[in-house]
């Protein structure tokens, strides 16, 4: 079945420091993939998407994800953290007509 | 302003009652979409409609029920057969039905069954 993991629970980051934030997916063929942030209590906004070209792609709030395919790999970064990027981070990929979701990365940022 | 309401933010329920999530956007969005969110668990497909009076079943439709009688309207009813509704339910929408495009989501009720 097409899935999509973050293994990592939750990651705590200095302010300035930079990010990465790790997902895997399994898929047949080159996928859609997304990454969404969420705030507490809130709806998830879309960071960026890729879907083919270019693997580096760039987002919002100066996010980028670079797609590996000889790692099933889509990771998240960011050169330098701000406290107000704390939130849950949610890798996605698009399976027929519908997004499978990873079960989330918690960032907390410490100062 | 365009975007997606999900009504009321927070719902109580007792143990055994049926209750509807409320979701209406005023995107002109084709496809809308339920997810249930647990701690830990990321979110999980309920339902989804591409078009008016069709929807299909996602993950984890068991228990729950919808309808989609109007393009802008979506509810969700939350059953008593549904052995453990306590979550955040997210609706979402997306222009057209291909997932190239972006999918906007609500900002959730969280139903707590008592």
């Amino acid at each position: 079945a097409q899935s999509v993991t973050q293994p990592d629970i939750h990651i705590t980051v200095s302010e300035g420091a930079s990010l990465e934030l790790r997902c895997n997916y399994s898929y047949g063929a080159t996928p859609y993939l997304f990454w969404y942030v969420q705030s507490p209590g809130q709806g998830l906004q879309l960071l960026l998407k890729y879907f083919s070209g270019d693997t580096l792609v760039q987002g919002i709030k100066g996010f980028e994800a670079e797609f590996k395919r000889s790692q099933s790999s889509f990771n998240l970064r960011k050169p330098s953290v701000h406290w107000s990027d704390a939130a849950e981070y949610f890798c996605a990929g698009a399976h027929f007509q519908k997004l499978v979701f990873g079960t989330g990365t918690r960032l907390l940022v410490s100062p | 302003d365009g975007g997606i309401t999900q009504s009321p933010k927070y719902l109580f329920r007792k143990e055994g009652q049926n209750v509807t999530l409320s979701c209406e956007q005023n995107l002109n969005h084709d496809a809308m979409y339920w997810y249930r969110q647990d701690p830990g668990q990321g979110l999980r497909l309920i339902y989804y409609s591409q078009i008016v009076n069709d929807f299909q079943k996602g993950d984890i439709a068991e228990g729950y029920s919808v309808s989609r009688e109007k393009k802008e309207s979506f509810p969700l009813t939350v059953t008593s057969a549904q052995k453990n509704p306590t979550a955040f339910y997210l609706c979402a929408s997306i222009s057209g039905t291909n997932l190239n495009n972006e999918q906007f989501f609500g900002p959730g009720t969280r139903l707590t069954v008592l």
